[in-house]
């Protein structure tokens, strides 16, 4: 599975927009790339995925560069309890294991 | 649906004991995972089962077992508990391996302390 570079931390006001970027420049054709966040300790919990194409749903959005070497998860309208660590994982469409990195500590301040 | 459980939620074990770490999901997932997570660390697989009866090793295998008799349970073994092994133990399931939505479900965690 390809590896993952993201920021160590981030800060982002409350109710503006949070913009978390990944690299992932070793991507091959069939891993998809995963968001997941961790919330104080909880079990990580599933954001939201893709494997070329933008993608959307009730918590973010994901943006993937054409060539596909980076990505950004986008949470429209950061509130405090977005404060987590976001893990941006890629992975083969054939494989069952989710590899996490260290992730990036986002700190929604009010 | 109860998704993931693990039981217990904290232990205490003395270097030397050994322990099972259980966890059951009732979302009918064929995959399951156990990850462990040291203080200010991300998340290290342990071990992985693509269905009942199969089970492979993850990064951090060393000091575990695993089995899987059923589809709904996947209990980690400790022997002879090591303080290395003081960490966050996380159980995960999903239907399959990517590209399927809502990827994985993790349960609560074990937090265990070896003294």
């Amino acid at each position: 599975d390809a590896k993952t570079t993201q920021p160590t931390s981030m800060d982002c006001a409350e109710g503006r927009a949070a913009n978390l970027p990944c690299n992932h420049s070793t991507i091959s054709g069939n891993e998809y790339v995963y968001w997941y966040r961790q919330i104080h300790s909880q079990g990580p919990q599933y954001i939201i995925h893709g494997l070329k194409n933008n993608e959307t749903n009730e918590m973010a959005s994901l943006i993937i560069t054409e060539d596909r070497k980076s990505s950004t998860l986008i949470l429209p309208h950061a509130t405090l309890r977005d404060t987590a660590v976001y893990y941006c994982i890629v992975r083969a469409s054939n494989t069952g294991k989710l590899i996490f990195g260290q992730g990036t500590t986002l700190q929604v301040k009010p | 649906n109860a998704g993931v459980t693990q039981t217990p939620k904290f232990r205490i074990l003395k270097i030397g004991q050994s322990m099972t770490l259980q966890c059951t999901q009732d979302m009918n997932h064929n995959y399951m995972y156990w990850y462990r997570q040291d203080p200010g660390m991300g998340l290290k697989l342990i071990y992985y089962s693509v269905g009942a009866g199969i089970t492979d090793k993850g990064e951090v295998p060393n000091g575990y077992n695993v089995s899987r008799s059923t589809t709904e349970d996947f209990p980690l073994r400790l022997e002879l508990a090591a303080p290395s092994q003081t960490s966050v133990y996380f159980c995960a399931s999903s239907y399959s391996g990517a590209g399927y939505g809502n990827g994985y479900t993790f349960g609560s965690g074990t937090r265990l302390t070896v003294v």
